[in-house]
Order: C-alpha cells, then structure tokens, then sequence
C-alpha cells in the first residue's frame, strides 16, 4: 500500500513530556498537511508544507508545537511540553501539487492521550 | 471559503440509496463542492468533487442544483461499511494551495 502513512498510530505521554509524530506522504506529493482533530469535531488545519518550506500556519498551532519536512519527503510534528489539551489525533495529508483542487489524502492519522 | 450546513444525522437501510443534503448557499462562483468521509478512528477518505455539473464515480453521485447553493452526495447502494461521518467542504479554487476546512459533518448509520 503507498498511501500516507503515519507512526506512531497511538501514543500515550504524561503532562509536560514532549512527543513527535512521523508521516510519510505519497511517493511525489510535494505538499504535505498537517491537522488536528478532537472528539467529536471536524479535522482542524494545522500547518502545511511545500517541499520542504513550511509555508503556512494556524493559530492553532502554539509556539510548543513545531513541524519540519528536511528533506521534502516525511515531515515531523513535535508538541513540547505536552498538556492535557493536547490530546487529540493528529491527521497527515499530501497532494501531488500541480493543481489547487488536487485531492487531499490522509493518513490514518496519530492519535495522542495526554495524562 | 463559503460555509456549509448539514444535518448532524442520517440513518439509511441498507441496500437503499443514501442521499445526504448540504445547503452552501453563500458559495462563490469559484469555489468547488468537496465531500469526504472518515469512518470511525480512521483518518478522512476523499469521495468526490464537483464545481457546477453533476459528478459521479465509482463510491458516489454529487448532484449539485443549479443555483449552486445546495448540493447532495447520493450512495446509490449503502452498505454497512458505508456508516461514517461524511463532511460537505466548499473550497476556493485560486492557484493557492489551500487547506480543507472541516464542519461538524452528517454521522450517516446504515441499518441493516
């Protein structure tokens, strides 16, 4: 299967422990999102990136949270000293770029309990 | 991008054709009609889109009126694996790569 995928699928951290999450785009999508989901709503967009520049970022996303996508490829998203707010799942999604109605696909997505 | 309105539930039986409406009625000429689904603990699946003419694929039909103001995605032939919440997206196509915005979506139930 060469979908999005990511890892870990679950994670479950103490209060103020930093976690970081991993996803792998479609082999040649060029933009790469991320977003968060809370029970019960809607994803809700986080950040997203061409390449390897992150191009545009939520509200959302605090100062403790960070992404990065080195290389273009798989992007990393590390939430520092966690909080109980936190705890959510964490979707990825790629298109291949060519077109602003390209079709987002997601991954299954990392699903965060904070204690 | 144009908000959308959808009824928080629908249960359909199974074998029978689902119809879940959307109202968009704020909707600007260049924006499209996107419906994903996400089925429980699963991250969301594309289904389809459409601009102004009526669409169909292999999952689903999107017949959207004429006004554009409404739309509605048909499942001609629910089946159980079809219960998932389904959302309604009104995006802008402008050349800019923009993220999808998510409302609170339709939780369709097939019955069997």
């Amino acid at each position: 299967d060469t979908g999005v995928s990511q890892n870990p699928r679950h994670k479950i951290t103490k209060r103020g422990q930093n976690v970081t999450f991993r996803c792998d785009p479609i082999s040649e999508h060029n933009r790469l999102y991320w977003y968060r989901q809370t029970l019960g709503q809607g994803p809700e967009f986080l950040t997203y990136f061409q390449n390897e520049a992150q191009l545009e970022k939520s509200r959302l996303l605090s100062d403790r949270f960070s992404a990065e996508r080195p290389k273009g490829s798989f992007s990393t998203l590390e939430i520092q000293r966690t909080e109980q707010g936190d705890s959510a799942m964490y979707l990825c999604a790629s298109t291949l770029g060519e077109s602003s109605t390209d079709t987002q696909y997601f991954g299954p997505g990392t699903r965060l309990t904070v204690l | 991008d144009a908000k959308t309105t959808q009824p928080p539930s629908m249960d359909c039986a199974e074998g029978r054709a689902a119809n879940l409406p959307c109202n968009h009625s704020t909707i600007s000429g260049n924006e499209y009609v996107y419906w994903y689904r996400q089925i429980h603990s699963q991250g969301p699946q594309y289904i389809i889109h459409g601009l102004k003419n009526n669409e169909t694929n292999e999952m689903a039909s999107l017949i959207i009126t004429e006004d554009r103001k409404s739309s509605t995605l048909i499942l001609p032939h629910a089946t159980l694996r079809d219960t998932a919440v389904y959302y309604c997206i009104v995006r802008e196509f402008s050349g800019s790569a923009r993220q999808l915005t998510f409302g609170s979506g339709t939780q369709l139930t097939v019955l069997p």
